[in-house]
């Protein structure tokens, strides 16, 4: 069975730090991962995605995440971060009939 | 512009009372799915679709209901058999229904619809 697991429910960091969000899967099948962001009383949007090819993804606002298999982990990095940034960032991994996503981390970035 | 539209945004309803949420896109796309989010639970599918006229329980479908009787539409009832409705719902949709072959199906995901039942 695919599951996903982000172990830090919160992360709180100063504006311009670097940040690591993290995320490890179980899957028995291909392996498709996806970072999602949620902005306060908003719906989810795409940040990134692996289907396949180069381990290292990148989203247009200068997040990163790298497939690692060995590791079963799909960190999301960023090396510097904005206030904008401020959100709920969740894992996921395509299951065999859904998407299957992880409990979420809040990214708080402060001042 | 093409998106989904999940309306209201805000519900208050008594206990006992059925509520419809409604969801509404215009991409074309062939699947449309609830979920239900709650703090620190992360979100939990109640219902998907993959095509008109067709629909599948997901993980926690007990107390809802769901019809899909148009491409473009997916409503959610939440009924008074469900124990705890009060959570944030997202409408989702994809290009295509779950084919394992075709490679991962990128959702797109609605506002969100906040019930509080009092």
């Amino acid at each position: 069975a695919q599951s996903v697991t982000q172990l830090d429910s919160q992360v709180p960091v100063f504006e311009e730090a670097p940040v690591e969000l993290r995320c490890n899967y179980s899957s028995s099948v291909s392996v498709y991962l996806f970072w999602y962001v949620q902005y306060p009383n908003q719906g989810l949007q795409l940040l990134l995605k692996y289907l396949s090819g180069s381990t290292l993804v990148e989203s247009i606002n200068g997040f990163e995440a790298e497939f690692n298999k060995s590791q079963t982990s799909f960190h999301l990095r960023k090396p510097s971060v904005h206030i904008s940034d401020t959100a709920e960032y969740f894992c996921a991994v395509r299951g065999t009939d859904k998407l299957i996503f992880g409990t979420g981390t809040r990214l708080q970035v402060f001042p | 512009d093409g998106g989904i539209t999940q309306s209201p945004k805000y519900l208050f309803r008594k206990e006992g009372q059925n509520v419809t949420l409604s969801c509404e896109q215009n991409l074309n796309h062939d699947a449309m799915y609830w979920y239900r989010q709650d703090p620190g639970q992360g979100l939990r599918l109640i219902y998907y679709s993959q095509i008109v006229n067709d629909f599948q329980k997901g993980d926690i479908a007990e107390g809802y209901s769901v019809s899909r009787e148009k491409k473009e539409s997916f409503p959610l009832t939440v009924t008074s058999a469900q124990k705890n409705p009060t959570a944030f719902y997202l409408c989702a949709s994809s290009p295509q229904g779950w084919d394992t072959s075709s490679g991962a199906n990128v959702l797109t995901f609605g506002a969100g619809s906040r019930l509080t039942v009092l």
